[in-house]
């Protein structure tokens, strides 16, 4: 069975710093997706970033990019030029890719609580 | 407009109570799901459905029942409610693309639930 971890239960930054959040994962799959989701005290669940595992460019939204090292079975968040709305906790996420769809659940971490300092 | 909506947001109720949440996407996707996170905010897959069928089920107390009508709904339904149940459940939807490829799960806001 697949695992997430992810090592950092809290992290702080200086707004403007930029601050990187671990993650990692076992999996036997060879096709797989990796995702960051954002849940701040709202509790919504935000998409903040996806990686396709066959694809390797690391994923870049705005502030926000991967990395993505296959091998290593790692998948570490950079938020650059950190601001207070970023503040909540970050949860890494794993779902095997399969054929024709299917309905397979994400698999997270345990989360990270980012702290962003004025 | 509301892509995932649940209802309700807060549910307080006693112990022995049996009690619903609803849960609707307007997204056409195929594909629902139910998760929990406990008190130690850790997110765990519950069910999953695909076209009104249930995909999965991850060991979870038959208490919990989850129920499709249609595609764009997944209802969960709790018997006998105990205090282990208090969490924050949270309905997702995702669409599988023609590839087979999927991309991210579009969560509902989530549902408190309080048991006394």
């Amino acid at each position: 069975a697949q695992t997430v971890t992810q090592s950092q239960p809290e992290m702080s930054v200086q707004e403007a710093e930029t601050v990187t959040l671990s993650c990692t994962y076992d999996t036997s799959e060879s096709d797989y997706y990796l995702f960051w989701y954002k849940q701040p005290p709202s509790r919504q669940m935000i998409l903040v970033i996806r990686q396709e595992a066959y694809k390797q460019q690391n994923a870049t939204e705005n502030r926000f990019s991967v990395n993505f090292q296959k091998a290593a079975k790692s998948f570490s968040l950079k938020i650059s030029d950190s601001q207070l709305g970023d503040a909540a906790m970050y949860f890494c996420a794993y779902r095997r890719h399969q054929v024709g769809g299917g309905a397979d659940g994400l698999t997270f971490g345990k989360g990270t609580h980012l702290i962003i300092q004025p | 407009d509301t892509a995932v909506s649940q209802t309700p947001k807060y549910l307080v109720t006693q112990m022995g109570n049996d009690k619903s949440i609803k849960c609707e996407q307007n997204l056409g996707h195929d594909t629902m799901y139910w998760y929990k996170q406990d008190s130690k905010k850790f997110l765990k897959i519950m069910f999953s459905y695909n076209n009104k069928e249930l995909i999965i089920n991850e060991t979870v107390p038959n208490r919990f029942s989850p129920k499709s009508p249609d595609k764009a709904h997944l209802n969960l339904h709790i018997n006998s409610l105990e205090l282990g149940d208090s969490a924050v459940y949270f309905c997702a939807s995702s669409q599988p693309s023609f590839s087979g490829y999927h991309y991210e799960q579009y969560f509902g806001p989530g549902t408190r639930l309080t048991v006394t």
